[in-house]
């Protein structure tokens, strides 16, 4: 079955420091990755996107990805982090096929302390 | 970039009333849009997917009757929550794909509706 999981419920970490988000993925074929974040009572604002080609993904706001097909991972990355930052972070899994949805993770949750 | 609007961004009704959602991709046509509820401090569940000119699809367990969806442009999707009740309450929001919705072209999502039902 298809599937996403991020293991991690809730992350804390002190502003500045470096951010690794964890996302596994479970698919039966080429999977397109991405990466939401959520501001409480918002929707949802795409961060980065994996479909092919170099595995180190850029996104918006310093944020990175990798992917890994023998883990099975698309972990979120961003060197340092800011307060803004504080947020919800959605990974995603998605078929080549038209027309179909977005299998979502659990999200994690993530707290910048001062 | 590609924007979608959702409104009403908040509605508190009555229980028993029914309330439409409108979903409208503002600068590129929508072949496909999907609707999603999600529950407090957890992930987003797909509702349906709503095809321009056809019947949506509808996830198991998703009451056909009770959640209405019309795609009737290229532009605009609702949801209709019919007879709304507590149990009802919920942020519903929708995601629309550029082009035919392929894996390749990311979702834009609205800002969310947050039904309270009283």
């Amino acid at each position: 079955a298809q599937s996403v999981t991020q293991p991690d419920i809730h992350i804390t970490v002190s502003e500045g420091a470096s951010l690794e988000l964890r996302c596994n993925y479970s698919y039966g074929a080429t999977p397109y990755l991405f990466w939401y974040v959520q501001s409480p009572g918002q929707g949802l604002q795409l961060l980065l996107k994996y479909f092919s080609g170099d595995t180190l993904v850029q996104g918006i706001k310093g944020f990175e990805a990798e992917f890994k097909r023998s883990q099975s991972s698309f972990n979120l990355r961003k060197p340092s982090v800011h307060w803004s930052d504080a947020a919800e972070y959605f990974c995603a899994v998605g078929a080549s096929q038209a027309g179909t949805a977005l299998i979502f993770g659990k999200g994690t949750t993530l707290s910048v302390s001062s | 970039g590609a924007v979608v609007s959702q409104h009403p961004s908040r509605v508190i009704c009555k229980s028993g009333t029914s309330v439409k959602i409108e979903c409208r991709s503002l600068d590129f046509q929508a072949t496909t849009m999907f609707w999603y509820r999600q529950f407090p401090k957890q992930s987003l569940m797909l509702m349906a997917t709503s095809n321009e000119g056809s019947k949506a699809t509808y996830e198991q367990g998703v009451e056909k009757d009770k959640f209405l969806i019309n795609h009737a442009s290229l532009t605009l999707s609702t949801l209709t929550v019919t007879s709304a009740h507590p149990e009802d309450s919920s942020f519903y929001i929708c995601s629309a794909a550029e082009g035919w919705g392929a894996g390749d072209q990311p979702q834009h999502f609205g800002d969310g509706t947050r039904l309270s039902i009283l």
